[in-house]
């Protein structure tokens, strides 16, 4: 079966950093995804890792140790159109149509 | 241009009837894909398409049956609903084979069984 867990919720003040965790245990790996959800709107791509390390783009950066089944997103000069829950999901295979998604994580970012 | 689209947006019904949910993609890709969001926001597929052919079918009761017209299109018919059925349904699309393959959703389709 696929594991993969996240924080519930978390509270962060406008311009902090907030570090969002992701760890998984699933049978085979081929690359972990991040995305945002704003309330009542479609999720958003906003990363992908497949190799170790980080990928940063503009606020946001997204690292993964495959080693540790453990990635983070992490999201800078936080401000008040961050606050969405924030997805990871694993693709087990190259050949792999389905992702399978955390329960996701809600960030509240406040003024 | 709306890359993927669906329809409706909103759909409120009784129990025990059949109801059809429409989903279309722009994007040139060949796998389609439908996912349940329910009340806890946990996101989980339901059926994927490749090329018009199923290649995905989870554990999903056999009222819901989806239908690939062309690579463009995924509909999702679902008959007899039940109040659990209460959920949001999300449409995706992605190109298998690519790099990432990262799949794009449609807006959802909120479906509230009374």
């Amino acid at each position: 079966g696929q594991n993969i867990d996240q924080p519930t919720e978390m509270t962060a003040t406008e311009g902090a950093i907030v570090q969002i965790n992701c760890t998984y245990q699933t049978s085979g790996f081929n690359g972990l995804f991040w995305y945002q959800q704003h309330a009542g709107e479609a999720p958003t791509f906003l990363s992908y890792n497949v190799l170790d390390g980080l990928e940063e783009k503009g606020r946001f950066s997204s690292f993964l140790s495959r080693s540790k089944g453990y990635s983070y997103l992490l999201l800078k000069e936080l401000q008040m159109k961050d606050s969405a829950s924030y997805l990871c999901a694993v693709k087990r295979h190259s050949n792999d149509y389905k992702l399978s998604f955390g329960a996701g994580t809600t960030v509240t970012v406040r003024a | 241009d709306t890359a993927v689209s669906q329809t409706p947006k909103y759909l409120v019904t009784q129990m025990g009837n059949d109801k059809s949910i429409k989903c279309e993609q722009n994007l040139g890709h060949d796998t389609m894909y439908w996912y349940k969001q329910d009340s806890k926001k946990f996101l989980k597929i339901m059926f994927s398409y490749n090329n018009k052919e199923l290649i995905i079918n989870e554990t999903v009761p056999n009222r819901f049956s989806p239908k690939s017209p062309d690579k463009a299109h995924l509909n999702l018919h679902i008959n007899s609903l039940e109040l659990g059925d209460s959920a949001v349904y999300f449409c995706a699309s992605s190109h298998q084979g690519a790099i990432t393959d990262t799949q794009y959703f449609g807006p959802g389709t909120r479906l509230t069984v009374l």
